[in-house]
C-alpha cells in the first residue's frame, strides 16, 4: 500500500525539549491528520487539518497544513515523559475515500 | 464501551491454519477500515466498507485475505492458510462516514503465526 514519507523515523530527546516531525507526499492532499499510538493500543487522533496553510494547536501540540498541500508538520513543545509513543501522519487525497498513513516517528523522552 | 472493540486481543496460530479477527465499530458509524501494522512499521490499508456500497478491497495483499461486514456493523477479517509473514497487529477503525471524517481505532489484534 501507499505510504507517506515521514521523518525522522525516531527521536530521542531530553524532557523539556521541543520536538518537530514532518510528512511529505508527492501528491496533493486535502486533509491531514496526526495520530499518536501508545504501546499495545490503537492510534488516537491529535490534530486534524482541513485547509492549506492552516495552523492548529492542541495544548502543547501544533500542526500545520503546508501551503503546497503536499506536506504537514507536527511540533511538540516542552516534551514530557508521557509524550513517548509513535506519531503517525495521515493524508487524504481530494478525490479519495481513504487515508494514507506515514511510516511513523518513534519518540522517546528521557527524564 | 463506546469505542471500537476488537477480538481477540492476541492470537497465536500455526502456519497453514485459518484465523478470524473481529471488529465491533462505534454504533452509528457507517465506515469501517482494516489496517495491518507490522513491527515498527506504519499502517497498511487493507479494506474499507462504507454503508451498503461495495467494499474497497484494493489493499488486501493476497486472495488468502477476505473480510465481510454483516448488517452494516460487525466486521470479520479472515486470513486463510496463514503464513509467518502474516504476523502483525491488525487494526480496525470506524468513522461516521467515509472520506475525511476522523477514524477511531480499536486496540488491535496481535497475530502471531508460528
Amino acid at each position: 500500500g501507499q505510504q507517506l514519507n515521514q521523518s525522522p523515523q525516531s527521536m530521542f530527546i531530553q524532557e523539556g525539549e521541543d520536538v518537530s516531525m514532518n510528512c511529505t507526499s508527492s501528491s496533493i492532499f486535502n486533509t491531514w491528520l496526526w495520530y499518536k499510538q501508545d504501546p499495545g493500543e490503537g492510534p488516537v487522533l491529535l490534530i486534524a487539518l482541513y485547509k492549506a496553510g492552516e495552523l492548529t494547536s492542541n495544548g502543547r501540540l501544533t500542526a500545520q497544513f503546508g501551503i503546497t498541500r503536499k506536506d504537514s508538520f507536527l511540533n511538540i513543545s516542552a516534551s514530557i515523559p508521557s509524550d513517548v509513543g509513535i506519531y503517525f501522519c495521515a493524508g487524504l487525497y481530494y478525490t479519495g475515500n481513504q487515508f494514507y498513513f506515514g511510516t511513523g516517528t518513534s519518540l522517546t523522552v528521557i527524564p | 464501551g463506546a469505542g471500537v472493540s476488537q477480538s481477540p486481543s492476541n492470537k497465536v496460530t500455526e502456519k497453514g491454519k485459518d484465523v478470524e479477527l473481529r471488529c465491533d465499530p462505534i454504533s452509528g458509524h457507517t465506515a469501517l477500515y482494516w489496517y495491518r501494522q507490522s513491527l515498527g512499521q506504519g499502517l497498511e490499508f487493507l479494506i474499507y466498507f462504507q454503508g451498503n456500497s461495495a467494499p474497497d478491497k484494493s489493499g488486501l495483499p493476497s486472495d488468502r485475505f477476505s473480510a465481510e461486514r454483516t448488517g452494516g456493523s460487525v466486521s470479520t477479517l479472515t486470513i486463510q492458510r496463514t503464513q509467518q509473514e502474516d504476523s502483525a497487529v491488525y487494526l480496525c477503525a470506524s468513522s461516521l462516514a467515509g472520506g475525511g471524517n476522523e477514524q477511531f481505532f480499536g486496540p488491535g489484534t496481535r497475530l502471531t503465526v508460528l
